[in-house]
């Protein structure tokens, strides 16, 4: 059973900070690794995707992958009221993406 | 709009109802899949169509009946549901091989049974 772990949360971190949220896999030849981003009541949003080692940014966002490790976060700097929502963590498996349970992030201003 | 657009929006339905949800995409994808989210609950997949051809059923109750009459467009049939299907429900779809791209997601069906 092909499975993405991560954990539930919810992350409280102060507005302008850093948040960082993680996420570990168990299939080694997994090659492409997602985030969303879904807002209460709304579906998932794409907002990272990556499939190299090594580091990723987009703006605010840092997407993080190590294959040794089996392992995969995201960071978000200047974090801001906007970003509290769950962030789901995905990767490609035979025919379909795995989907961990999400981790809810909440900015406090 | 992501291109994938479900309707309704919202849909309230009575136990002994019959209901259908619709799932449209005019992305050029060719799989497309159903997924349940009940409140405070990850994704559940429900159904995989790849090229119309359904790949995948995760043990879903027979009161959901998907239909893919083609690529660009899928169907969730319901009947005699229980107050435990109400859930947030969404489309996704991707190119067939492609899972590299990600899925892009419908806005949902909120569903209500009473």
């Amino acid at each position: 059973q092909k499975e993405v772990e991560q954990n539930s949360g919810p992350l409280s971190v102060p507005e302008g900070a850093i948040a960082s949220l993680n996420c570990t896999y168990s299939d080694r030849v997994s090659q492409s690794f997602f985030w969303y981003r879904q807002y209460s009541g709304k579906s998932p949003e794409l907002i990272m995707s990556i499939y190299s080692n090594g580091d990723k940014e987009d703006g605010r966002f840092t997407a993080q992958l190590n294959k040794a490790s089996q392992y995969v976060s995201l960071l978000i700097r200047d974090s801001q009221p906007s970003d509290s929502a769950t962030y789901l963590c995905a990767v490609n498996g035979d025919d379909k993406i795995i989907f961990g349970k999400g981790t809810r992030l909440h900015i406090l201003p | 709009e992501t291109g994938v657009t479900q309707t309704p929006r919202h849909l309230v339905m009575g136990m002994t109802n019959k209901k259908s949800l619709k799932c449209e995409q005019h992305l050029g994808h060719n799989a497309m899949y159903w997924y349940k989210q009940s409140a405070k609950k990850p994704l559940e997949l429900m159904f995989v169509y790849n090229f119309k051809e359904q790949t995948e059923n995760n043990s879903v109750p027979s009161r959901f009946s998907p239909e893919c009459p083609n690529s660009s467009h899928l169907f969730l049939h319901l009947h005699t549901l229980q107050p435990e299907d109400s859930a947030l429900y969404l489309c996704a779809s991707n190119r067939e091989g492609q899972l590299n791209y990600g899925y892009t997601f419908g806005s949902g069906t909120r569903l209500t049974v009473v």
